[in-house]
């Protein structure tokens, strides 16, 4: 089983839809979730920290479910720009705290 | 500004030849990442360092060598013994454990 796993998708949405992704880990002492955004041929670029008790930054939230292993982003009023993958990363504990990616979901918004 | 500067953003190479990808940071950060990444694949880590002169090798550093000699600076050489070199090569710091990693713009190596 692989340490963080991501529904490769992609998602095709319109505009103006609400889309969810979900990343599930292995590890159930992980420390620290990500969610990063990547455009095409473009670097990683951090999108928002996942907390416990869940957090939003405008149109989107990021949730913690530590009993069942996932973490999960939800994408409110999709804008054509928010056509992206979206990867979630996991830094897991056991001594060096190394982030690990999952494979990423692409979302791809259309009018 | 502050920021990861990775060079060259693009390269090639002929077959068996040694090539050093350049990953230079002025954030102060302690931790310092070489990523990998193949077209639609995740990123699969080589080579991480979290203090200087010291460094770690991740789940793909067969082919690649690093060194840390300064804080600011973490370069990556692939050599002759990578078998499949071309890909996307990301570089990333944070400023310790457990918190959210800077990204270079990447370097794309070719293999001809």
């Amino acid at each position: 089983r692989k340490e963080v796993e991501q529904d490769p998708g992609p998602f095709n949405v319109p505009e103006g839809a609400t889309v969810a992704f979900n990343c599930t880990y292995s590890n159930s002492a992980s420390q620290s979730f990500f969610w990063y955004r990547q455009d095409c041929r473009k670097e990683p670029k951090l999108l928002m920290s996942v907390y416990s008790s869940g957090n939003e930054d405008g149109r989107f939230t990021a949730q913690l479910n530590r009993a069942s292993q996932y973490i999960s982003l939800l994408i409110r009023d999709s804008k054509l720009s928010d056509s992206a993958t979206y990867l979630c990363v996991v830094i897991l504990s056991g001594g060096s705290y190394i982030p690990t990616f999952g494979r990423g979901t692409s979302l791809i918004v259309h009018p | 500004d502050g920021g990861i500067t990775q060079s060259p953003k693009y390269l090639f190479r002929k077959e068996g030849q040694n090539v050093t990808l350049s990953c230079e940071q002025n954030l102060n950060h302690d931790a310092m990442y070489w990523y990998r990444q193949d077209p639609g694949q995740g990123l699969r880590l080589i080579y991480y360092s979290q203090i200087v002169n010291d460094f770690q090798k991740g789940d793909i550093a067969e082919g690649y060598s690093v060194s840390r000699e300064k804080k600011e600076s973490f370069p990556l050489t692939v050599t002759s013994a990578q078998k499949n070199p071309t890909a996307f090569y990301l570089c990333a710091s944070s400023i310790g454990s457990r918190v959210e990693l800077f990204f270079g713009e990447g370097s794309r190596l070719t293999v001809l």
